[in-house]
């Protein structure tokens, strides 16, 4: 177990259809970032969060939002949902005292899956 | 912008053999860290090894050691004594306080 939480590990949902994958963050850690995975492709960056606030942001479609909450864990909204948007999505979240030490923990993965 | 080059999309290594994967990057950023993460099939990231740009010192974990040449902006990461767990997608990153770059991976297959 990382520490991240991402649920649910599976969805399964039609096209048009809204989602909302959520993530718990390691404990401690102040940043949570998404990714998107298509099969057999890298990780695309889709946006940062630090303590609640926006702080990056990638190459995430304007049908997809997020957000990060008072307690720290995060939702990734994706609507108007197209079999393109079938992939794997990481939460990642980082130690704010050394951000850039130690690399992202990421959870296990939401699959999402377009029918 | 940062970029980061994984020029091998395959590799396969013998079991117990020893197999070195390349992975290249271009920043003109002083500070900054290098990572290579493992993807099993299982999907689950999993951080392999790190070095930080100001040691000269190549990082070392167990069987899994990299060779970092500052200079010519390579990180290659090599992995002794291949076992069959190690068979997985494997990427490279860079991390500096602005930027988080993957590679587009490697997939290693290890033959028994």
């Amino acid at each position: 177990d990382s520490g991240v939480t991402q649920t649910p590990k599976h969805l399964i949902t039609a096209t048009g259809q809204r989602v909302t994958l959520r993530c718990s963050p390691r404990s401690g850690d102040l940043s949570v970032y998404w990714y998107q995975q298509s099969l057999d492709q890298g990780l695309q960056f889709l946006i940062q969060y630090y303590n609640g606030e926006e702080r990056a942001k990638g190459n995430i479609l304007e049908r997809f939002s997020a957000q990060q909450f008072p307690d720290l864990h995060s939702e990734l909204n994706l609507s108007s949902l197209e079999l393109g948007d079938s992939a794997l999505y990481f939460c990642a979240s980082s130690d704010p005292l050394n951000p850039a030490n130690y690399g992202y923990t990421f959870g296990s993965g939401t699959r999402l899956t377009v029918v | 912008a940062q970029t980061v080059t994984q020029s091998q999309p395959e590799m396969s290594v013998q079991e117990a053999e020893t197999v070195t994967l390349s992975c290249t990057y271009d920043t003109s950023e002083s500070d900054y860290y290098l990572f290579w993460y493992k993807q099993p099939p299982s999907r689950q990231m999993i951080l392999v090894i790190r070095q930080e740009a100001y040691k000269q010192q190549n990082a070392t974990e167990n069987r899994f050691s990299v060779n970092f040449q500052k200079a010519a902006k390579s990180f290659s990461l090599k992995i002794s004594d291949s076992q069959l767990g190690d068979a997985a997608m494997y990427f490279c990153a860079y991390r500096s306080a602005r930027n988080f770059v993957f590679g587009p991976g490697t997939r290693l297959s290890v033959l028994p």
